[in-house]
């Protein structure tokens, strides 16, 4: 069975940063496109960025470029996202998310969540 | 990075209606589209891959079309439990471009 479960709710300070983790269970975990999707409170989907551990080169959007690090752990099998120099907008529930074993950035399986608040 | 635009951002609709919302792209995207439902308090669902084809036990209501840059969700005879946001996203090897998203309320 399909599980991506992540670690638990997370309260910062303006200015400091977050390191969410994903355990992923069932399938390749090396085959997969992870991604890390964000839902700030009442508003939409929005791409962080992702990677292919089989390949090992994270990417990004645009907008998080110089503040995200996505990294993956085939050991065991654990995908990670640090974001940086966080401010009250990064206030959102954090997914990551993956498609099938092949290598494109979608999502059909979702994790549990991790709703970060950063409030001074 | 592509961008996504998605209209209209909400819309009310009767059951049994007819429903269309479109997502236009900055660029040439191919087919390379996905489109998710979302219903209040749940998790996105993929609902159409591909730009046409219906994932897996999606109800034949719903129905995707277009390519390169214009592309359209069309909800054929809207149901109650249709109530959700839906997204596009454009996806390829390297990114993963959601659409802000259509509200659809009866």
């Amino acid at each position: 069975q399909a599980l991506l479960l992540q670690s638990g709710a997370e309260v910062k300070k303006p200015g400091s940063s977050v390191k969410v983790s994903c355990k992923a269970s069932g399938g390749t975990f090396s085959s997969f496109a992870f991604s890390w999707v964000r839902q700030a409170p009442g508003q939409g989907l929005e791409w962080v960025g992702g990677i292919v551990p089989l390949f090992g080169t994270p990417n990004y959007a645009r907008k998080f470029q110089g503040r995200v690090t996505i990294a993956a752990d085939e050991s065991t099998s654990t995908v990670y996202m640090e974001l940086s120099r966080l401010r009250s907008d990064d206030t959102a529930v954090y997914y990551c998310a993956r498609g099938y074993s092949d290598y494109y950035y979608y999502m059909v399986v979702w994790g549990t969540g991790t709703a970060v608040d950063v409030s001074s | 990075d592509i961008q996504m635009t998605q209209s209209p951002s909400s819309l009310s609709a009767s059951v049994g209606d007819r429903v269309t919302i479109a997502c236009r792209a900055s660029q040439d995207i191919d087919n390379y589209l996905m489109w998710y439902q979302q219903k209040p308090g749940k998790l996105p669902e993929l609902l159409i891959y591909a730009a046409s084809t219906l994932q897996s036990g999606v109800s034949s209501r719903f129905r995707g079309s277009g390519s390169g840059t214009d592309f359209t969700l069309t909800i054929s005879g809207l149901q109650p439990e249709d109530v959700a946001t839906y997204y596009c996203q454009y996806y390829n090897s390297a990114l993963g471009a959601f659409g802000g998203g259509t509200k659809v309320e009866i």
